[in-house]
């Protein structure tokens, strides 16, 4: 088993640009979460799906920010244009109903 | 606003030495418990997950959980070097199906010296 898979693993990027960040999620788990870390707000969740379709968006912090899932092995996650705030450590999880299972992350530095 | 709370620390323990790290939060509907572990540059990795009240073990950990306090908390029997990490307690929505929403804690960093 793969686990979940991010894409880029280390993004850096100039303010104003936009960035897409890709996550596959392990076969077979039906719920997908993006979160964001960073030392000063911790943890946070962004946004997650269950079974393709977003469910809980409350956590996207601005209209920057948007996900798709358009399919079970696939989501992305596109900051539009991207803010030196928005750096931090992105993490993508999946979920078949037990345990929660992130990825690698993908840090990301907006400059 | 739904809240978890830990104390960051560190926490330091010597090895071989019980480490308790404990975690209050705020959502009385909260059904669901979990206990991740991140070391440094890492990604969250979880350990133990508690639904009802008491205890749960699992090899040298033990999740306990008090409703009534709106308190959960991780002990750590024997602690190694290996411990050495930081240590997230994050809090769910009803029903033990982990695919919810979860509210994640600051973190405490526990440091085990030899």
């Amino acid at each position: 088993d793969a686990g979940v898979i991010q894409s880029p693993r280390h993004e850096v990027t100039e303010m104003g640009q936009e960035v897409t960040l890709r996550c596959k999620p392990i076969s077979g788990h039906n719920s997908l979460f993006w979160y964001r870390q960073t030392m000063m707000r911790g943890l946070e969740l962004l946004i997650y799906f269950n079974n393709n379709v977003p469910i809980d968006d409350s956590g996207m912090p601005e209209d920057r920010f948007s996900a798709k899932m358009p399919n079970a092995s696939f989501s992305t996650l596109k900051i539009q244009p991207s803010e030196p705030r928005d750096s931090a450590v992105y993490f993508c999880a999946s979920s078949a109903g037990q345990g929660k299972y992130f990825g690698p992350g993908t840090r990301l530095t907006v400059t | 606003q739904k809240e978890v709370e830990q104390n960051s620390g560190p926490l330091s323990v010597p090895e071989g030495a019980i480490a308790s790290l404990n975690c209050t939060y705020s959502d009385r509907g909260s059904q669901s418990f979990f206990w991740y572990r991140q070391y440094s540059g890492k990604s969250p990795e979880l350990i133990m997950s508690i639904y009802s009240n008491g205890d749960k073990e699992d090899g040298r950990f033990t999740a306990q959980l008090n409703k009534a306090s709106q308190y959960v908390s991780l002990l750590i029997r024997d602690s190694q070097p290996s411990d050495s990490a930081t240590y997230l307690c994050a809090a769910g929505g009803g029903g033990s199906s982990n695919t919810g929403k979860l509210i994640f804690g600051q973190g405490t960093t526990l440091q085990v010296k030899p």
